[in-house]
């Protein structure tokens, strides 16, 4: 059965500090890998990751993914309090696949 | 930008009503457009795949009758949850996705649907 698993389920840090979401997955005819931030409503689109080593950046957020590991990380630097939310890992097979979401407190 | 505007955000009626929620791409065409539940502390489960001009395609478990959908335009999906009762209650979030090769679903801001 495909799956997606995040770690932490949940994590609190002080403002400044650095974090590493983690995501590994099981899925049947893998396409893609995605990140998303929720916060009170629907989820907003971070990052697509297809090919295996090569990070995408935005800012303060970066996320590589590891093929051969079947994972992902998502890395927040810096942290400031609005990048508290809900931190969602998606797998592409044959449907859009979440796992439950790293929940991120970033303390002032 | 990829821009997915649903409508309404929130819903309140008695049992038995039907809702009709609607979801737009405003910026690209979508022929494929998702629609996902979301239980309270519990991640994203989709219900359905809409595709514009066809029948949409359902999960498992989900019932094609009581949840309506309707993929009449490249830019358009709705979701009617027919005869709602209190269990249909629940976050109902859709997406669209650009058409072409590796493109991401963006969502919609979700409709918190509660059936009395």
């Amino acid at each position: 059965e495909d799956k997606v698993v995040q770690s932490p389920l949940s994590l609190v840090v002080h403002e400044g500090d650095t974090v590493t979401l983690n995501c590994s997955y099981e899925v049947t005819n893998f396409r893609s890998l995605l990140w998303y931030k929720q916060e009170k409503k629907a989820p907003t689109f971070l990052f697509m990751l297809t090919s295996s080593g090569i990070e995408k950046k935005s800012g303060r957020l970066s996320s590589i993914l590891d093929k051969k590991e079947l994972s992902s990380i998502l890395n927040i630097t810096a942290t400031q309090t609005g990048d508290s939310a809900i931190y969602l890992c998606a797998v592409e097979g044959a449907a859009l696949l979440f796992g439950k979401g790293t929940r991120l407190h970033i303390l002032p | 930008g990829a821009v997915v505007s649903q409508h309404p955000s929130r819903v309140i009626c008695k049992s038995g009503t039907s809702v009709k929620i609607e979801c737009r791409s405003l910026d690209f065409q979508a022929t494929t457009m998702f629609w996902y539940r979301q239980f309270p502390k519990k991640s994203l489960m989709l219900m359905a795949t809409s595709n514009e001009g066809s029948k949409a395609t359902y999960e498992q478990g989900v019932e094609k009758d009581k949840f309506l959908i309707n993929h009449a335009s490249l830019t358009l999906s709705t979701l009617t949850v027919t005869s709602a009762h209190p269990e249909d209650s629940s976050f109902y979030i859709c997406s669209a996705r650009r058409d072409g090769y590796y493109q991401p679903q963006h969502f919609g801001d979700g409709t918190r649907l509660s059936i009395l």
